[in-house]
Order: C-alpha cells, then sequence, then structure tokens
C-alpha cells in the first residue's frame, strides 16, 4: 500500500521558474515530512523538511507548503537553476526515523 | 564533519551467494537505517539500528539483516542472492530514536549487481 502519493512524475521548468511538486498521504499519524534531492550516483540529500504544526518553511529558494486538513505538502523551488536538475522524494515518518518515500519526480531545469 | 561513509560501493554478485554491506555514520549519531533503492519499487526502509538493538523493520524476507556495533557503525547483510536483490543499498544516520523524528543523513549507497 503506497502511503505516499507523489507528482508529477517528471517535470520541465524554464531557468528562473518555479518548480512545483507535490505529495500526498494517507496516515495521519506522520509527523514529520522532508524532501530529498537526489543527483545520479548519489544518495539522497536532506533539502527541507516540516512538522504539521507550522503552514510553511522557508529555506533560501525551498519552501515547504504543508496543508494538514488535505493531507498534502509540496515543495516549490523558486528561481529553478540547471543546477536544481535531479530527483526529488518526498518522505513522512511517524514518531521514530522510519522513512515511507513517494515515487520521486525528475526535474530538469531548461536554460 | 564527515558524513555517512558506506563499504563497497558497488559489488558484484552471483546468485546464491551472501554478502555483507558496512555503512559508518555521521560521528555522535547513534541511529543507522537501511534502505533499497530500485527503479520498480523506489526507496524502501529495510531496518533500523539503535544502541546495538533493531529499532524497526521493514516489509523484506529474512534473508535480509543486519547489526549495530557498540561505536554505531552497521552491517547488513543478504543471503542467498536473488537476481532482484540487484539495487543500490543506502545507508541513513540520525542524531537519534524514538518518539520523534529525527533528520537522516544518507550515504552514497552501495550498487549491488547480482548475476
Amino acid at each position: 500500500q503506497q502511503q505516499v502519493k507523489q507528482s508529477p512524475q517528471s517535470l520541465i521548468v524554464q531557468k528562473g521558474g518555479i518548480s512545483i511538486i507535490n505529495c500526498a498521504y494517507e496516515n495521519t499519524a506522520f509527523d514529520y515530512f522532508p524532501w530529498y534531492q537526489q543527483f545520479p550516483g548519489k544518495g539522497p540529500a536532506l533539502l527541507i523538511a516540516i512538522r504539521p504544526d507550522v503552514s510553511e518553511k522557508k529555506e533560501g529558494r525551498f519552501t515547504i507548503s504543508f496543508n494538514k486538513s488535505a493531507k498534502q505538502f509540496s515543495l516549490h523551488i523558486m528561481d529553478s537553476q540547471p543546477g536544481d536538475s535531479a530527483t526529488y522524494f518526498c518522505a513522512a515518518s511517524r514518531g521514530g526515523n522510519k522513512l515511507t518515500f513517494g515515487t520521486g519526480t525528475q526535474l530538469k531545469v531548461e536554460l | 564533519k564527515a558524513g555517512v561513509t558506506q563499504t563497497p560501493r558497488y559489488l558484484i554478485k552471483t546468485r546464491g551467494q551472501q554478502v555483507t554491506l558496512s555503512c559508518s555514520p555521521i560521528s555522535g549519531h547513534r541511529s543507522v537505517s537501511w534502505y533499497q533503492q530500485t527503479p520498480g519499487q523506489g526507496l524502501q526502509f529495510l531496518f533500523e539500528y539503535f544502541s546495538e538493538t533493531q529499532r524497526n523493520k521493514g516489509n523484506f524476507p529474512g534473508r535480509f539483516s543486519g547489526r549495530q556495533f557498540s561505536n554505531s557503525r552497521s552491517e547488513m547483510n543478504v543471503s542467498t542472492l536473488e537476481l532482484g536483490d540487484s539495487a543500490l543499498y543506502l545507508c541513513a544516520s540520525s542524531y537519534n530514536w524514538g518518539g520523534d523524528s529525527y533528520e537522516q543523513y544518507f550515504g552514497p549507497g552501495t550498487r549491488l549487481t547480482v548475476t
């Protein structure tokens, strides 16, 4: 049973544009929602994370928006750059370190 | 601070053999988790260790096992390898375990190919 659904599967954005990736979860017990960035041949790198007591968190060009009632959260990448081209994963966990991951989004930022 | 290190980085094994992968967490981190990444199944949780005890286990057969040492380093073992075990095996470390979710930092992974 897939507990975290991620969309879109792939995304092409022009340089300077906004990249938006969405995730929806089913388990209301989840209490921690991180986003990871993965480049080919590398392990996932923690980008930003949020807990359900806040609706938005911003770190540099990366923002998480969280909608607890809709059980959805999204990653916004402002002023997208070619160096942001990577695969992005959302994840969720509840009271521990077992992460349930989304299926990933391949982002390509074109010049 | 050095990141999570995993050895070996690449491994080729034959069906039926067994393999042991190693992970050294970030200094000061006491929890180590293992994940399997494949194109078909994505990132899946294998198990987590804290204070040398398995704290959580994913939905994998008993051929997959692990352990953690007193210095927090961890190993995972896969016995009787199958072709479907070909994957990138990722280790993640976090500062603590229990009651709350902590930031996890991944290593570069071990690419296992089973022929």
